[in-house]
């Protein structure tokens, strides 16, 4: 079955940038009815929609984290990516990705997480 | 603060039936389909409920969905200590042309 799993580094220092990686395995991310998230959860917090990226390299993002967040897409490589600037404490956060549905938004299923910290 | 409203908390004995409301607006629940998620400490969420009253495959049919104008409802019946877990509801929201999610409600089992 669809698998996703996220790989980047746990620790980014403050100001610079996390770049993250799902890697999709068991199916292909080339998917008209489907999208690509990517949504974080800062420690003993709720769920945060950070943004979505359709197989065309079509984008939105959570307005309130618009101005700092790219999304990219490699098909070749059935991975997507996200890339968050500027970083502060409060970006700590656990960072999952997950597949979406077009017109109906829910998200299954999930990768794993990771958790990234924010820290000098 | 979250887009979507929910209660902090609800709490009920086993084999008791609980319900968890999620509150939006005209421009996420009033148009668009309502998801649920159950999220275990330490885990990732699961899908328990999609497209308002939808379970995906392997959901035990005492998970149930339901919406009605700007607010939607997950109802779970005979409860056991293993739905002990925090359960968020999600949807998109016209408006801010990004998906959005309810504050979350901790369940606990008496």
């Amino acid at each position: 079955q669809l698998q996703l799993q996220e790989s980047g580094p746990g620790l980014v220092q403050p100001s610079e940038t996390l770049s993250l990686t799902c890697t999709v395995s068991g199916g292909s991310i080339s998917s008209s009815s489907h999208y690509w998230a990517w949504i974080r959860q800062p420690p003993g917090k709720g769920l945060e929609w950070i943004g979505i990226i359709s197989d065309t390299g079509s984008t939105d993002y959570n307005p309130s984290l618009k101005s700092r967040v790219t999304l990219s897409i490699d098909t070749s490589k059935n991975q997507f990516s996200l890339r968050l600037n500027s970083l502060t404490a409060t970006d700590t956060a656990v960072y999952y990705c997950g597949r979406g549905k077009h017109d109906e938004d829910w998200l299954d299923p999930w990768g794993q997480g990771t958790l990234v910290t924010v820290s000098s | 603060q979250s887009v979507l409203t929910q209660p902090p908390s609800v709490s009920a004995a086993p084999g008791q039936r609980v319900t968890i409301t999620c509150s939006g607006s005209r421009s996420n629940i009033g148009v668009k389909y309502v998801s649920w998620y159950q999220q275990v400490p330490g885990t990732a969420p699961k899908l328990l409920i999609y497209d308002n009253n939808r379970r995906p495959s392997g959901i035990p049919d005492r998970f149930s969905g339901s919406k009605s104008g700007t607010s939607a409802t997950l109802g779970i019946a005979g409860l056991q200590t293993g739905d002990e877990a925090d359960y968020y509801c999600g949807t998109w929201d016209i408006s801010l042309g990004a998906g959005v999610f309810g504050g979350g409600t901790k369940l606990t089992v008496l």
